[in-house]
């Protein structure tokens, strides 16, 4: 059973950088499609990206473009998100998630696993 | 303001019917694309409740169902219970976005 296992909780200054870890256990990295998801105080989810099958790189959402960065470190197993020059309006939980296969296209992804959150918050 | 358009909340009594509507475009549901459904139970993370439309993954109750015609999906929930009280969500591909989208969220209350 694949377990999403995230680091914890953040408080940033307007204008930094965060990076959040999401290790996975009982699989490997390459066996996984990793995705991330946010999630504002009271508001609904927003999807961040994440690993593209369809040419094996990393897709992102249109308005994260240019400030959220995905990696992937094999040899730990953990996926990081990291989202720069952060507003206030970042404060959120980030979620990371798991689609069903590796190989299912972007334009039929789904989430079946997430991790338990992560909550950045950005105050001065 | 999401491209997928769902009510801010919907209620019923136990044991009653509700049916959540997630409304898209051509660009989304309306392409072809799937729709996949998620429960989120206060303070937690969301858990996938449908997929590909009408799926349900084991262990979840046959009470949920989902379906899609056109433009739109909805989810359904029969002999609703406490329990479900929740925030749901629908989800889904947009080819304008080049990315997956959701909506805004549904809460559901249980009279």
């Amino acid at each position: 059973q694949v377990q999403l296992v995230q680091s914890g909780a953040e408080v940033k200054k307007p204008g930094a950088s965060v990076k959040v870890s999401c290790k996975v256990s009982a699989y490997t990295l390459t066996e996984v499609s990793i995705h991330w998801v946010r999630q504002v105080p009271g508001k609904g989810l927003e999807w961040m990206g994440g690993f593209n099958p369809d040419d094996g790189e990393t897709i992102y959402a249109q308005r994260f473009q240019g400030r959220v960065t995905l990696t992937e470190d094999t040899s730990t197993d953990t996926a990081y998100m990291e989202l720069s020059s952060l507003r206030s309006e970042d404060t959120a939980m980030y979620y990371c998630a798991t689609a069903p296969s590796v190989v299912i296209p972007v334009s039929m992804v789904y989430f079946d696993l997430w991790g338990q959150g992560t909550l950045v918050t950005v105050s001065s | 303001q999401s491209v997928l358009t769902q009510p801010p909340s919907v209620s019923g009594a136990p044991g009653q019917t509700v049916t959540i509507s997630c409304t898209g475009s051509s660009s989304n549901i309306g392409a072809g694309y799937d729709v996949h459904w998620y429960q989120q139970l206060p303070g937690t993370a969301p858990k996938y409740l449908i997929y590909a439309n009408s799926n349900r993954p084991s262990g979840v109750p046959d009470r949920f169902s989902g379906s899609k015609s056109g433009t739109s999906a909805s989810l359904a929930i029969t002999g609703l219970q406490a329990e479900d009280e929740a925030d749901y969500y629908c989800q889904s591909y947009d080819s304008s976005l080049s990315g997956s989208a959701f909506g805004g969220g549904t809460k559901l209350t249980v009279l």
